[in-house]
């Protein structure tokens, strides 16, 4: 399709095992995020990719998550050794604009995937 | 400390009536505003925007309406539709910057 998609959609995983989880974005489209959403709470953004360049990784929890778009395309998030904590809604978001807020126009707003939905026992 | 708020968790409106939400924000340099809407199993998709310059912004049966002195803004739906059904997120962000802040949504339903 022509929309942003993850997978999987649901991952089941121990406590300490590693995770991956894959965000293709809409084709063309230059800004790339991560988001993390909590049961009843709304998206937090982790990372932020312009291209392929990680621009903004300041709201990655901890060292054991890992971003990356080494292509421009194409992101993977990876959580090593993970905790019950972790457990939620992995979003991946994509944006044609370089700067979204920057220059207003339909192309600032965010699309967003389905989502992975993370439980870690 | 959460940046944007939306404090009611859900929301219930007759079929044909007006659904009114609420976000407010605490961060004064925030100066563009977005809702989204949420289905079960799906993400989030965007529904209107509004910048700080504007004070309103319409879009069919949606209207956005910002208060930059109250930190508040408000999403109308008129008249409502039993399809309107669905969460609905706020967010917030600063000129120039990458982040999104979102609220942590409201449940609305419409009743038929």
């Amino acid at each position: 399709g022509a929309g942003v998609s993850q997978s999987p959609r649901y991952k089941v995983a121990k406590r300490g095992q590693d995770v991956a989880l894959r965000c293709d974005p809409i084709s063309g489209h230059v800004s790339l995020f991560w988001y993390q959403q909590a049961l009843g709470q709304g998206p937090e953004f982790l990372t932020y990719f312009q291209n392929e360049a990680q621009l903004d990784k300041s709201g990655l929890p901890s060292d054991r998550f890992f971003a990356e778009r080494p292509e421009g395309s194409v992101s993977t998030l990876k959580i090593q050794r993970t905790q019950q904590e972790d457990s939620a809604v992995y979003l991946c978001a994509s944006s044609l604009s370089s700067r979204p807020g920057a220059g207003w126009g339909n192309t600032g707003e965010l699309f967003f995937g389905e989502g992975s939905r993370l439980t870690v026992l | 400390d959460q940046q944007v708020k939306q404090n009611s968790p859900s929301l219930s409106v007759q079929e044909g009536r007006i659904s009114i939400l609420n976000c407010d924000y605490t961060n004064s340099m925030f100066d563009y505003f977005l809702w989204y809407k949420k289905y079960p199993a799906e993400g989030p998709t965007f529904l209107i925007s509004i910048s700080s310059i504007k004070d309103k912004n319409e879009d069919g049966r949606f209207t956005v309406f910002l208060n930059k002195s109250a930190k508040h803004l408000s999403l109308h739906i008129v008249p409502s539709q039993p399809g309107d059904s669905a969460v609905y997120f706020c967010a917030a962000m600063k000129y120039n910057f990458n982040k999104f802040y979102f609220g942590s949504g409201t449940k609305l339903n419409v009743k038929p």
